[in-house]
């Protein structure tokens, strides 16, 4: 079974300029994550989808990041403009949606903002 | 809301040492509780979990008490090994289980 598909792995971007992640998530998983992990912290929730409608985005900074899920399947989370804090790994999740708790994460991307 | 408090590290240990990391818990009910772990270069993996009070997760040589009395679920392995080097995540879901919330992360470094 194919993981959680994440890209680009690594990305470095000046402030103020925009960037974009995708995700794939494992196949039939209904519900999709973006967290975002600051170096040294725990991962933090930033949206939450069902299929392809928003559950949660109440820590999603609307100013500047947005997210969608076309067709429930593939996302994308876009940052613009990006700022200095913005440097984090971006990790995506996928999960069945039931009431397991058991979350698969990819290997996230990594974004620099110099 | 839900809450979970991590012992801080870094932990560094000999291999074969014993291994304890800390994990607190705030919640309403009783949910189900988490331990992931993130090795070098990769994504988040779930290593145990525990569904209900008195529960042991285990995998890998790691265990875990889901214990009520105490708010805790502390990860535990009898010998560490070299391999283990990672980070650690204790998480519980809020507002049910499909969403969760983790520690700040430990990582531990095993010295051979």
């Amino acid at each position: 079974e194919a993981g959680v598909a994440q890209s680009p792995r690594y990305k470095i971007i000046e402030k103020r300029q925009s960037v974009a992640f995708w995700c794939n998530p494992i196949s039939g998983h209904a519900t999709l994550y973006w967290y975002q992990q600051i170096l040294g912290q725990g991962p933090k929730l930033l949206i939450q989808f069902q299929n392809n409608g928003v559950v949660d985005d109440s820590q999603l900074p609307k100013d500047r990041f947005s997210a969608e899920r076309l067709k429930g399947v593939d996302s994308t989370l876009k940052i613009q403009p990006a700022k200095l804090e913005d440097s984090a790994v971006y990790l995506c999740a996928s999960s069945w949606g039931s009431n397991t708790g058991e979350l698969f994460f990819g290997e996230g991307s990594r974004l620099t903002v110099l | 809301g839900n809450s979970v408090t991590q012992m801080e590290g870094p932990v560094t240990l000999s291999e074969e040492a014993f291994l304890t990391i800390n994990c607190t818990y705030t919640a309403t009910g009783y949910p189900s509780l988490f331990w992931y772990v993130q090795y070098p270069g990769e994504g988040l993996q779930l290593l145990l979990k525990a569904t209900k009070a008195d529960d042991k997760g285990s995998n890998k040589g790691f265990e875990a008490t889901y214990r009520k009395e105490t708010t805790s679920f502390h990860l535990e392995k009898g010998s560490v090994q070299v391999s283990d080097s990672a980070v650690y995540f204790c998480a519980l879901p809020i507002q049910g289980a499909q969403k969760l919330v983790f520690g700040q992360g430990t990582r531990l470094t095993i010295n051979p």
